[in-house]
């Protein structure tokens, strides 16, 4: 067991900027998700993959994002003409059946 | 959205006494676990207690699960200074294939040594 591990740690990028993450999630784990969450607040929902199939999607989440699962295995988070408004702590987990989740450290992202 | 809600919001004590802090929710559930965060790094599950169960232990934490008040409580006995961390509840509506977890906003705990 390795960890969920995501990358990169920091990122700070220049407003209308488009940004990618990536999580690895612990290998044998078939539930991947993604949160978001901002100084002072509990992770909120954005998606959620069961192997490769994106099961749900917060509907608070806007068109400029995007996230993959191809195979199943690694995830990719994207956001397209970043907003001063994305900025936040990204973080993913995973996890199987009705386990607890294991997160990763997260992605601090800073729009400028 | 956020299902969970803690309460305090921050509690401050000092080092060996116990802190309690307490969890409401809305919907029903089929679990509800408690995480912890430590500044700038990710969530560590402490502890899961089932819909049908009423309490549980592990090691210096207690948790109780009152599902007709839809509330929890998480107990850390005997604190330490490294127990300081934001504690947050978190619950997970019925089984089957769509399967989340939903957050509140967190307790900040400072154990002061």
């Amino acid at each position: 067991d390795t960890g969920v591990s995501q990358d990169p740690r920091h990122k700070i990028t220049k407003r209308g900027q488009n940004v990618t993450f990536r999580c690895d999630p612990i290998s044998e784990h078939n539930r991947l998700y993604w949160y978001r969450q901002t100084l002072g607040q509990g992770p909120e929902f954005l998606t959620y993959f069961q192997n490769e199939a994106q099961l749900e999607k917060s509907r608070l989440l806007s068109d400029r994002f995007s996230a993959e699962r191809p195979k199943g295995s690694f995830s990719t988070l994207e956001i397209q003409r970043t907003e001063q408004g994305d900025s936040a702590m990204y973080l993913c987990a995973s996890g199987y059946a009705e386990s607890p989740l294991h997160f990763g450290n997260g992605t601090r992202l800073t729009v400028t | 959205s956020q299902q969970g809600e803690e309460d305090p919001q921050a509690l401050s004590i000092q080092e060996g006494e116990n802190a309690t802090m307490n969890c409401s929710y809305k919907t029903s559930i089929n679990n509800l676990q408690w995480y912890r965060q430590n500044s700038g790094r990710g969530l560590v599950h402490l502890i899961l207690i089932r819909s049908n169960e009423r309490e549980k232990h592990s090691g210096r934490l207690r948790v109780t699960l009152d599902t007709s008040k839809k509330s929890s409580s998480l107990l850390i006995t005997a604190s330490r200074a490294a127990d300081t961390a934001s504690y947050f509840c978190a619950t997970a509506r019925s089984g089957g294939s769509n399967y989340k977890l939903t957050f509140g906003k967190g307790t900040l705990l400072t154990v002061n040594p």
